[in-house]
């Protein structure tokens, strides 16, 4: 069973469109996070949901909008999309802060043509 | 905002060799972690280190950390093929796990 599931693995879009990445822990764990990777590997918080609440927002620009309809989900979602945007985006999970590691996705290739 | 620098950014040694990757933090911490990355795949948590803890093992992982000069290192021992992957720390210091550059870990048989 997969812990952690994105989908889809590959996303390959044109400049300007709109599109959304989904996730889904069975874990059982309250927070969950989205992490952007660029191509130099380095790997940049973007948004924290406990138990469906946001609670970490950091600088990224409003039209990446995430959406947890329940503790098990983490969507994104991406409006107008830019060539800046091309990553690899994953989603975490993880058990009580401070308690444990976190379980990654195995991420989602975002490419903007 | 970036908080761990991991050093070396690239290892190349035989099998049989250990590989040391160390890393160095800014703030204060809770816990500091290590994860692995095979290439094309998701992070894989190795192992956490709590910010009163001074060493911790796990199979051929060793993991220390001083809180005094903000530093950790991960040493692998025995390398086999199979460990070549990047490496990376990350620090918990109550929000979310920051992390750094990574250490890219190559194992030639």
């Amino acid at each position: 069973d997969t812990a952690v599931s994105q989908t889809p693995k590959y996303l390959v879009t044109q400049m300007g469109n709109d599109k959304s990445i989904k996730c889904e822990q069975n874990l059982g764990h309250d927070t969950m996070y989205w992490y952007k990777q660029d191509s130099k590997k380095f790997l940049k918080i973007m948004f924290s949901y406990n138990n469906k609440e946001l609670i970490i927002n950091e600088t990224v620009p409003n039209r990446f909008s995430p959406k947890s309809p329940d503790k098990a989900h983490l969507n994104l979602h991406i409006n107008s999309l830019e060539l800046g945007d091309s990553a690899v985006y994953f989603c975490a999970s993880s058990p009580e802060r401070g308690y444990g590691g976190y379980t990654f996705g195995s991420g989602t290739r975002l490419t903007v043509v | 905002s970036q908080q761990g620098e991991e050093d070396p950014q690239a290892l190349s040694i035989q099998e049989g060799e250990n590989a040391t990757m160390n890393c160095s933090y800014k703030t204060s911490i809770n816990n500091l972690q290590w994860y692995r990355q095979n290439s094309g795949r998701g992070l894989v948590h190795l192992i956490l280190i709590r910010s009163n803890e001074r060493e911790k093992h796990s199979g051929r992982l060793r993991v220390t950390l001083d809180t005094s000069k903000k530093s950790s290192s991960l040493l692998i021992t025995a390398s086999r093929a199979a460990d070549t992957a990047s490496y990376f720390c990350a620090t918990d210091a109550g929000t979310a796990l920051i992390f750094g550059k990574g250490t890219t870990l190559s194992v030639s048989s």
